[in-house]
């Protein structure tokens, strides 16, 4: 069954210090990977994605993720947090013929000063 | 270059009332999905719509829902005979012809955040 896996409900980082976000997947085929970042009441903006090539890939606000294929894993980094990325983080596969898109249940983030 | 626009953001509905929710896909994208987001959960899919076409609806409850995409105008989500469980945030997104190029990518509204007392 395609699933995505996002272990950390919560984290609590200081302001300035690095960040990891765990993400791991289940799909049957090459998979597409994103990772959405969502404010309190609003809606999800594209942080970055992974289709093929590269398995590093760079996004918006400083953040960068790793596609390691033999660890089904596209993990999300930052090497310094801002007060301003407190927000809840989703990671997400898809591609298939009817491009849906499955999630993870979210990485809550909260910095502290 | 707007968004994707839905409307309306907050909706409050007793039960039993029906429930219809727009979605405006960004200019030039032709595809738009439905996506609904329960009380601490991630969002999960629901129906996936071309114009005059419903593609994918595996996620659509078998009874009460229905979306359609018509030729003009908005995607419209219709939620009939709401119950309390049918409290959520539902969000549209939307995308071009997806292709392997494109990566498809998906676009999201702000949501409508539907409670039902």
């Amino acid at each position: 069954a395609q699933s995505v896996t996002q272990p950390d409900i919560h984290i609590t980082v200081s302001e300035g210090a690095s960040l990891e976000l765990r993400c791991n997947y289940s799909y049957g085929a090459t998979p597409y990977l994103f990772w959405y970042v969502q404010s309190p009441g609003q809606g999800l903006q594209l942080l970055l994605k992974y289709f093929s090539g590269d398995t590093l890939v760079q996004g918006i606000k400083g953040f960068e993720a790793e596609f390691k294929r033999s660890q089904s894993s596209f993990n999300l980094r930052k090497p310094s947090v801002h007060w301003s990325d407190a927000a809840e983080y989703f990671c997400a596969v898809g591609g298939g013929a009817t491009n849906k898109l499955i999630f993870g249940t979210g990485t809550l983030l909260a910095v502290q000063p | 270059n707007a968004g994707v626009m839905q409307n309306p953001r907050h909706l409050v509905r007793r039960r039993g009332q029906e429930a219809r929710l727009r979605c405006s896909p960004m200019k030039g994208h032709s595809h738009v999905y439905w996506y609904r987001q329960l009380p601490e959960e991630g969002l999960k899919f629901m129906v996936y719509l071309q114009k005059e076409n419903i593609i994918d609806e595996s996620g659509m409850p078998k009874e009460r829902f229905s979306a359609e995409f018509p030729k003009e105008g908005p995607s419209i989500l219709r939620i009939q005979q709401v119950v309390r469980g049918d409290s959520a945030a539902y969000f549209c997104a939307s995308s071009p012809l997806p292709t392997r190029d494109r990566g498809y990518e998906q676009y999201f509204g702000p949501g409508t955040r539907l409670t039902v007392t």
